[in-house]
Parts: C-alpha cells; sequence; structure tokens
C-alpha cells in the first residue's frame, strides 16, 4: 500500500463544474496536508494547506480534511480551462520536514 | 518560484560520467530538499538539509550525494550516472518551523 495514494486519472470536468479531486494516507501521524499544482514540465506550486479536520476556503478552492477515516481532498469551483494540471497531494507528521507525496491526478477542464 | 534557481536547467551525460547539480537560493531558508520526479512514483526525496553540513538520506538516496558548505547553496551529485537516474529533478526549500515547501524550476536530466 502507497502511503499516499490519488487517483492518477485523467479526470475530466466541464468548463464552470467543481472538480473534486481525492487523496487518502496510511500513517495515522499524519497532521500536516498539502495541495500542489504542477502545470505540464513546471515545478509543482503550492495551492492549499490544512492542518485541523473540516473544511478551508481559499477562493474556489476548498481543502477538506478528515482524519479519522484518513483522506483529504480538494475542489474547485467553478473550474477554469487555466485549471487543468496535475494535482499533487502531500503530507507530513507535525514538525517533520520531509514532505510524502502522492503520484498526483491529471484534471483537464473541457471548455 | 521563491528565490530558487537550478542549474544546469537541463543536461544530457553518458553513463558512468559524475554529474553535479546546483541548487541556489536567496532568502537564507535553512531547510533545502532534492527530488527527482519519475512518472507513476510521483515526487521522490532524494536528500535533504536542515543546515549548513548538515544532511540525511531520502528514501531514494542510492547512487546520490550531497553538500551544502553555504546556505544558499545544495549540491547533488551522482557520482556515476547511470541510465535510471534519468529523471526531473526538483530543488525545495522549506521555512523553519513550518512545513511547507517551496520548489525550484527543475533540472532535466537525461543519461544516455
Amino acid at each position: 500500500q502507497k502511503e499516499v495514494e490519488q487517483n492518477s486519472g485523467p479526470l475530466s470536468v466541464p468548463e464552470g463544474a467543481i472538480a473534486s479531486l481525492n487523496c487518502t494516507y496510511s500513517d495515522r501521524g499524519s497532521q500536516s496536508f498539502f495541495w500542489y499544482r504542477q502545470y505540464s514540465g513546471k515545478s509543482p506550486e503550492l495551492i492549499m494547506s490544512i492542518y485541523s479536520n473540516g473544511d478551508k476556503e481559499d477562493g474556489r478552492f476548498t481543502a477538506q480534511l478528515n482524519k479519522a477515516s484518513q483522506y483529504v481532498s480538494l475542489l474547485i469551483r467553478d473550474s477554469q480551462p487555466s485549471d487543468s494540471a496535475t494535482y499533487l497531494c502531500a503530507v507530513t507528521r507535525f514538525g517533520n520536514e520531509k514532505l510524502t507525496f502522492g503520484t498526483g491526478t491529471r484534471l483537464t477542464i473541457i471548455p | 518560484d521563491a528565490g530558487i534557481t537550478q542549474s544546469p536547467r537541463h543536461k544530457v551525460t553518458e553513463t558512468g560520467t559524475p554529474v553535479t547539480l546546483r541548487c541556489h537560493q536567496t532568502e537564507n531558508h535553512r531547510y533545502m530538499y532534492w527530488y527527482r520526479q519519475d512518472p507513476g512514483h510521483g515526487l521522490r526525496l532524494i536528500h535533504y538539509s536542515y543546515g549548513v553540513k548538515d544532511t540525511d538520506k531520502g528514501e531514494v538516496s542510492d547512487g546520490y550525494s550531497v553538500s551544502r558548505s553555504k546556505t544558499e547553496d545544495f549540491l547533488l551529485t551522482l557520482e556515476s550516472a547511470t541510465s535510471s537516474q534519468t529523471s526531473v529533478y526538483f530543488c525545495a526549500i522549506g521555512l523553519a518551523g513550518q512545513e511547507t515547501q517551496y520548489f525550484g524550476p527543475g533540472t532535466r536530466l537525461l543519461v544516455l
């Protein structure tokens, strides 16, 4: 079992719809969770971090964390073609500087 | 790119040759990391550093060494490059007391 699992996709979503990306993790000691966006040929770019159970909203992005079920998700509202990218989930234990990444979900927004 | 540069950005080399990749940061961050990214494997940590001359291994450190003699520079060396080390290499920095990491632009390495 991988430590951090994501559906590789591709996930296709119509423009203007909600894109839902999911990530599960195996280490119950994980405390910090991150979503990165990576455009083809570019480096990962941090878009969200979440540390507590529940929802955290930032513009069109909402991160959701459920530690009991060991999953974290990212919702993108009003999806735009510019959201087409690979989304990487990363987790770490509190105070541990080493991130563990999932393999990413490739998202395509269809105009 | 949070003040991070990587050099070279692209490199083609032959099996058995030594290769050194450089990561340079301008903001005096304590933590620096080297990752490789391969299809189907995602980002995997090679080595990291938590200060000058303080380094430790990641999950895929075999065949790689690192050095950090100055805060701003973190070097990754492939002592004798192999074709399995063909990859995209990313450097990242981390702020002290935070788990957040920011990535450099990457180096594409092809080992023939």
